[in-house]
């Protein structure tokens, strides 16, 4: 059976602190790997990554992608507040359009 | 026009009532998507509908019945819905055919209550 984990699922840090989230799969036909954050209702879109060893970069967020280990880590530098939201990992499947969202990680960042 | 509308925003029905979702997306995507969210839990893919076609139902009640009448339009209907159905559902819609077409933009979703 399809499976995203994500970790940790809960997470509190300061203004300007740097976090790291994980996130791993096991997926058959795995395609890609995509990263959204939700802070109220719809989902936003990050990332998606395709390929290993390339990060991608948006301001001060990253993410880069593991094929081999199945996992991707998307890292915040310089916390806002306005970074709070929960930030969900995606698995896209290559037989047909089947997108598996992990549980999410809830990020909450206190001034 | 990277929108997808969903209408209404918030549904109130009673269990024996029947009513419909709406989702509207002009982004010439041709992959549509519901998925239903409840509370501090990730989105659980429903149905996808791929060029009009349904082409994904993930073992979803027969008392949700969704329909496509047309590449930009999606909705789902709601017939004889429980309390435990209530949750934010929402509509996406995504390029198709995979190949670097799966980025799903998403609506600001259905916040439904079941009494």
């Amino acid at each position: 059976e399809d499976k995203v984990v994500q970790s940790p699922l809960s997470l509190v840090v300061h203004e300007g602190d740097t976090v790291t989230l994980n996130c791993s799969y096991e997926v058959t036909n795995f395609r890609s790997l995509l990263w959204y954050k939700q802070e109220k209702k719809a989902p936003t879109f990050l990332f998606m990554l395709t390929s290993s060893g390339i990060e991608k970069k948006s301001g001060r967020l990253s993410s880069i992608l593991d094929k081999k280990e199945l996992f991707s880590i998307l890292n915040i530098t310089a916390t806002q507040t306005g970074d709070s939201a929960i930030y969900l990992c995606a698995a896209a499947k290559t037989s047909y359009d089947k997108v598996i969202f992990g549980p999410g990680t809830s990020l909450s960042v206190i001034p | 026009d990277t929108e997808v509308t969903q209408t209404p925003k918030h549904l109130v029905m009673g269990m024996t009532n029947k009513k419909s979702l709406k989702c509207e997306q002009h982004m010439g995507h041709r992959a549509m998507y519901w998925y239903k969210q409840k509370a501090k839990k990730p989105p659980e893919l429903m149905f996808v509908y791929s060029y009009e076609k349904l082409s994904i139902n993930e073992s979803v009640p027969s008392r949700f019945s969704p329909e496509c009448p047309n590449s930009s339009l999606l909705n789902l209907h709601l017939h004889a819905l429980q309390p435990e159905d209530s949750a934010l559902y929402l509509c996406a819609s995504s390029q198709a055919g995979g190949g670097g077409n799966e980025k799903l933009f998403f609506g600001s979703g259905t916040q439904l209550s079941v009494l």
